[in-house]
């Protein structure tokens, strides 16, 4: 039959693992990121951001990587705990002015206990 | 910690109809935003508002859509008519003006609105 709405690509992990979740954006002129977590039938919560001035960003457990070359983001989750299990996006801002944000498809992340 | 509240957390209306969904953004916040989900999609920008104007709009917020801050603490998301397709859930969003959280956006917990 026929499918609605996106597959979300899912990453398992076993608790205790790191957690690495992938983003590709298209826009060049993109010059700011964030992550948002998503648990079921709640609003997207902030997690880190970066500018496209740095490449790197350290938060707790949590760190986001931005290479401008590929127009690639990732944000990896260390020591993954069971309450880390969600949806995370990637948003990118163009122009930054904060008005406007494009978000990504989202993947699914499952821990294991 | 202030958060973003939204009402009602889930509206049933029949196609045609008009319905006002609402928000309480945080309180010293002056951006305010509201994006749709649809089922199993991924978040779309609908709209952002500051000081009494809309500031950025989608290709989705056609002349069916509409926003208001009628007051000092609340803003709402108008659809005159309402079609099948905009069944989906409603995020309101704000973000402070000043500081190191310059940029972060605040997010509610989400109408889920369903036209049938």
């Amino acid at each position: 039959g026929e499918s609605v709405g996106l597959h979300l690509p899912t990453l398992s992990v076993q608790e205790g693992d790191n957690s690495i979740i992938n983003c590709a954006y298209s826009n060049s002129a993109s010059d700011y990121f964030i992550w948002y977590k998503q648990e079921s039938g709640k609003g997207p919560q902030f997690i880190i951001d970066i500018r496209s001035n740095m490449d790197k960003r350290q938060g707790q457990r949590v760190t986001v990587l931005l290479n401008k070359t590929v127009k690639h983001l990732s944000l990896q989750i260390a020591a993954t705990q069971p309450g880390d299990s969600a949806v995370y996006f990637c948003a990118e801002n163009i122009g930054g002015n904060f008005n406007k944000f494009y978000f990504g498809s989202g993947t699914k992340l499952n821990v294991k206990p | 910690e202030p958060e973003v509240t939204q009402t009602p957390s889930h509206q049933v209306t029949q196609m045609g109809q008009e319905v006002i969904l609402r928000c309480v953004p945080i309180s010293n916040h002056l951006y305010f935003y509201w994006y749709r989900q649809i089922l199993g999609q991924k978040v779309e920008f609908l709209v952002s508002f500051y000081n009494n104007e809309i500031s950025e709009k989608s290709e989705i917020f056609d002349d069916q859509f509409s926003v208001e801050r009628p007051d000092g603490s609340n803003f709402t998301l108008k659809i005159r008519s309402t079609k099948l397709e905009d069944s989906a859930m409603y995020f309101c969003a704000s973000r402070a003006p000043l500081g190191r959280t310059q940029e972060t956006q605040y997010f509610g917990p989400g109408t889920r609105l369903l036209v049938l």
